[in-house]
């Protein structure tokens, strides 16, 4: 089937504690995206792809990385300078930059 | 950056009945999307809209672009059980100045359906 999967579904991170959260594609989308959701709020984006091995800064950046070295994956790293990383996280994809997005299932990471 | 202003924020609703939201925008956008997410699940697109004045149904649902192009609403006609969840707007467009075409979400609608 094609579409878009996210691993973990659920994560767990420690104080100081760098995580990866997974996003894979088999719909050969040339663009990628990830976003935080937080209850009662609209998505905000964090970073996004164009193509492979390039991606940008969104909205709210600090605190996280990604990298693009394939087009199906566009793992994001939730890292310690990430203070307040308790969220649902939604990785998309398209045909590119102007075509509609299209999202994964998500991961929910909590804050142990 | 752009601001979405969807409303209402949560709407209950008897089952059978109509349902309208909507979006508004200081900017305008190009495209407008309406998705649904049910709860710890990602968005599903329902509906886009790529031209100002557009009307689109999909089944119970009718979208429209506003003819200024900073609104749309979304009408969901004879309610079920299965329409609860989650409605977001999104605008699209015309890119920023660093060429991208990001997406601008409103804060979503809480639909709840009563039997």
């Amino acid at each position: 089937d094609g579409g878009i999967t996210q691993s973990p579904k659920y994560l767990f991170r420690k104080e100081g504690q760098n995580v990866t959260l997974s996003c894979e594609q088999n719909l050969n989308h040339d663009a990628m995206y990830w976003y935080r959701q937080d209850p009662g709020q609209g998505l905000r984006l964090i970073y996004y792809s164009q193509i492979v091995n390039d991606f940008q800064k969104g909205d709210i950046a600090e605190g996280y990385s990604v990298s693009r070295e394939k087009k199906e994956s566009f793992p994001l790293t939730v890292t310690s300078a990430q203070k307040n990383p308790t969220a649902f996280y939604l990785c998309a994809s398209s045909i590119g930059q102007k075509e509609t997005q299209y999202f994964g299932p998500g991961t929910r990471l909590l804050v142990l | 950056g752009q601001q979405l202003n969807q409303s209402p924020q949560s709407m209950f609703i008897q089952e059978g009945e109509d349902v309208s939201m909507n979006c508004t925008s200081s900017s305008i956008f190009n495209t407008w999307l309406w998705y649904k997410q049910d709860p710890g699940e990602g968005p599903v697109l329902l509906i886009a809209l790529y031209k100002a004045g557009e009307l689109t149904s999909n089944g119970r649902l009718t979208a429209q672009f506003g003819i200024t192009r900073k609104d749309s609403f979304l009408n969901i006609s004879a309610s079920i059980p299965s329409d609860v969840g989650i409605y977001f707007c999104a605008g699209q467009g015309p890119p920023s100045g660093a060429g991208s075409y990001q997406l601008t979400f409103g804060k979503g609608t809480k639909l709840s359906v009563i039997p």
